[in-house]
């Protein structure tokens, strides 16, 4: 099955820094990759998703970007501010079998202001 | 509107004890899931439900049932509860398989 590696466990920054949460993905047939964001005692909700056919997609201060011959997909957030503090989860969803995502352990992410 | 509606938010359960968590979605979708979450350990599926009338084992069933009552819902049952178990547990639902995912609150479990 697909294995998703995700770096670093926890990452922090001054606000107004870029922060790149990094993930690597075993299944070269996988086709969708989501990000989630989870606050503090709530729930995971989609911040960004992109597929295979595209290299990169920018929504204004997040942007992911996939490069499939190494199989490693990237979130980068600039201009951070402290309510961008939060779990972040990368997920990698294969086009066969079961089509369900699997999820990398997440990422930890402190803006300091 | 209410999207993803998990209950209970909270429960304790002594060890062999056994509960139901439910789950109910508004949003007609074919897909529900259920996952657990430890700290350190990310978000791991426990089963999900890919259309109404079918389910299947995600990476960690043991010790987990489930049942999809029908479009709207899907509830995870604990037959013997094990501190093993203690976690946060997300029930979550997409429009079809894999994709965009819309999560409950979440229920905190713990088992004594």
């Amino acid at each position: 099955g697909e294995n998703v590696e995700q770096h670093p466990s926890t990452l922090s920054v001054q606000e107004g820094d870029s922060a790149v949460i990094k993930c690597t993905y075993s299944d070269s047939a996988s086709n969708y990759f989501p990000w989630y964001k989870q606050e503090l005692g709530k729930r995971p909700q989609l911040i960004i998703d992109i597929r295979s056919n595209v290299g990169e997609k920018k929504d204004q201060r997040i942007a992911v970007t996939l490069n499939k011959t190494a199989k490693h997909f990237s979130l980068h957030i600039t201009e951070t501010q402290p309510e961008d503090s939060a779990v972040y989860f990368c997920a990698a969803r294969a086009s066969g079998g079961s089509y369900i995502p699997t999820f990398g352990r997440g990422t930890s992410l402190i803006v300091h202001p | 509107n209410a999207g993803v509606t998990q209950t209970p938010k909270f429960q304790v359960l002594k060890t062999g004890q056994s509960m139901t968590l439910q789950c109910a979605q508004d949003m007609n979708h074919n897909s529900m899931y259920w996952y657990r979450q430890d700290p350190g350990m990310g978000l791991r599926l426990i089963y999900y439900s890919a259309s109404e009338g079918t389910t299947d084992k995600g990476e960690v069933p043991n010790g987990y049932n489930v049942s999809r009552l029908n479009k709207r819902e899907f509830s995870l049952r604990l037959e013997s509860a094990a501190p093993s178990q203690t976690s946060v547990y997300f029930c979550a639902s997409s429009e079809s398989r894999g994709l965009e995912a819309f999560f409950g609150q979440g229920t905190r479990l713990t088992v004594v």
